[in-house]
């Protein structure tokens, strides 16, 4: 059974630019939730989604955004980057009520220079 | 709000030693309780959990109780290898609508041969 995929791994971006992240999660998982992880903040939630609903969202401007498509895969945004969002970027997938524990991928690492 | 605290570390071991690591939380509702662990460059996996009171997770010899009296998951294991030299995160989160993982900072577990 193939595991969260997240892609790309690394990423190196420039003060100013956007990025665009993808996360597909475990076949019949249809929620998804992202988190940053800073070695100063820790691990912080991003949103979640699931049906392509967000039902979720954790204190972040609003320059990080996602969404979700019909086949469950994710995407999330960052627009205007600054030097501080460089971290840890992942990517969770779960059955609808999270009991079960919530499944995470390797992660997209971020270095905005 | 909701929120974990974790020990702090980092934390150093001799193989076959005895590792406790405490956790304890703040929650509103009914939470349920995981342990993550994170090893270097790698996402975060699922430990171990636990949903309800008086409930013990364990998996590959580690084991949580959850305590509802204490506000506690502590994480045991005992008698660590060099293999088991990770980060370790406490989390909860409150079904059925959270739909969110809280963490804790992480303990950085170093097992010495």
């Amino acid at each position: 059974k193939a595991g969260v995929t997240q892609t790309p791994r690394y990423l190196i971006k420039t003060r100013g630019q956007q990025v665009t992240l993808s996360c597909s999660p475990i076949s019949g998982h249809r929620s998804v939730s992202w988190y940053q992880q800073t070695p100063g903040q820790g691990l912080q939630f991003l949103f979640e989604y699931f049906s392509e609903t967000q039902r979720n969202k954790g204190n972040f401007p609003g320059r990080f955004s996602g969404r979700q498509f019909s086949n469950s895969r994710s995407e999330m945004n960052v627009s205007t980057l600054e030097l501080g969002d460089s971290a840890l970027y992942l990517c969770a997938s779960s059955t609808p009520g999270g009991d079960y524990g919530y499944t995470f991928g390797s992660g997209t690492r971020l270095t905005v220079v | 709000g909701d929120s974990v605290t974790q020990m702090e570390g980092p934390v150093t071991l001799s193989e076959e030693a005895f590792l406790t690591i405490n956790c304890t939380y703040t929650a509103t509702g009914y939470p349920s309780l995981f342990w993550y662990v994170q090893y270097p460059g790698e996402g975060l996996q699922l430990l171990l959990k636990a949903t309800k009171a008086d409930d013990k997770g364990s998996n590959k010899g580690f084991e949580a109780t959850y305590r509802k009296e204490t506000t506690s998951f502590h994480l045991e294991k005992g008698s660590v290898q060099v293999s088991d030299s990770a980060v370790y995160f406490c989390a909860l989160s409150i079904p059925p609508n959270d739909y969110k993982l809280s963490f804790g900072a992480g303990t950085t577990v170093t097992v010495r041969a």
